[in-house]
């Protein structure tokens, strides 16, 4: 099975850069998803790994180590409108279904 | 395209009630989800189909039913709503795809069920 684990809380200031780790334990490996949910509203998909290294898409990046069962999502030049939580979510074996991890809550102080 | 959408957006229902939520998709996407969010605790899979008339438990499946009629529509019931069924409902759909894939899962925008 999977599990999958991030920080519950984080506060960072506007104009920041921030890292939210998540490490994920799987019996097999499909890639692994960041959303973004801003409160009362739907997850949004922001970035997917499925090779080691860095994704860059923005002021947002992604990263991902297999052997280490680590990814960590970087928020750069922090705004307001980044205040919201982050989902990280893995597929299961056979891609059909998604284990999301409890979500860590991102505050932007100004 | 209205992607994603469902009804209700709202409810309050006593416990013993049975009410449907309706999520429907026009992006014909072959799987469909459904989940239900509580604090602390993220998303957590309660069914899940891989196609029309196909439906399948998922972590949480206990005290609620599918069907998949129609490849468009997922439908949730509760058939005697409990008070620990409070909580946030999304439905999501996605392509039919097995293995790595960039094909992500797109969401409804919810529905807020309180069981007194």
């Amino acid at each position: 099975g999977q599990n999958i684990d991030q920080p519950t809380e984080m506060t960072a200031t506007e104009g920041a850069i921030v890292q939210i780790n998540c490490t994920y334990q799987t019996s097999g490996f499909n890639g692994l998803f960041w959303y973004q949910q801003h409160a009362g509203e739907a997850p949004t998909f922001l970035s997917y790994n499925v090779l080691d290294g860095l994704e860059e898409k923005g002021r947002f990046s992604s990263f991902l180590s297999r052997s280490k069962g680590y990814s960590y999502l970087l928020l750069k030049e922090l705004q307001m409108k980044d205040s919201a939580s982050y989902l990280c979510a893995v597929p299961d074996n056979y891609g059909q279904n998604f284990v999301f991890g409890p979500g860590t809550r991102l505050s932007v102080l100004p | 395209n209205a992607g994603v959408t469902q009804t209700p957006k709202f409810r309050v229902l006593k416990t013993g009630q049975s009410m449907t939520l309706l999520c429907a998709q026009d992006m014909n996407h072959e799987y469909m989800y459904w989940y239900r969010q509580d604090p602390g605790m993220g998303l957590r899979l309660i069914h899940y189909s891989v196609g029309e008339g196909t439906t399948a438990k998922g972590e949480v499946p206990d005290g609620y039913n599918v069907s998949r009629l129609k490849k468009q529509n997922f439908l949730l019931g509760l058939e005697s709503a409990a008070p620990s069924q409070t909580s946030v409902y999304f439905c999501a759909s996605r392509v039919p795809v097995q293995g790595p894939s960039t094909d992500t899962q797109y969401f409804g925008p919810g529905t807020r069920l309180t069981v007194l």
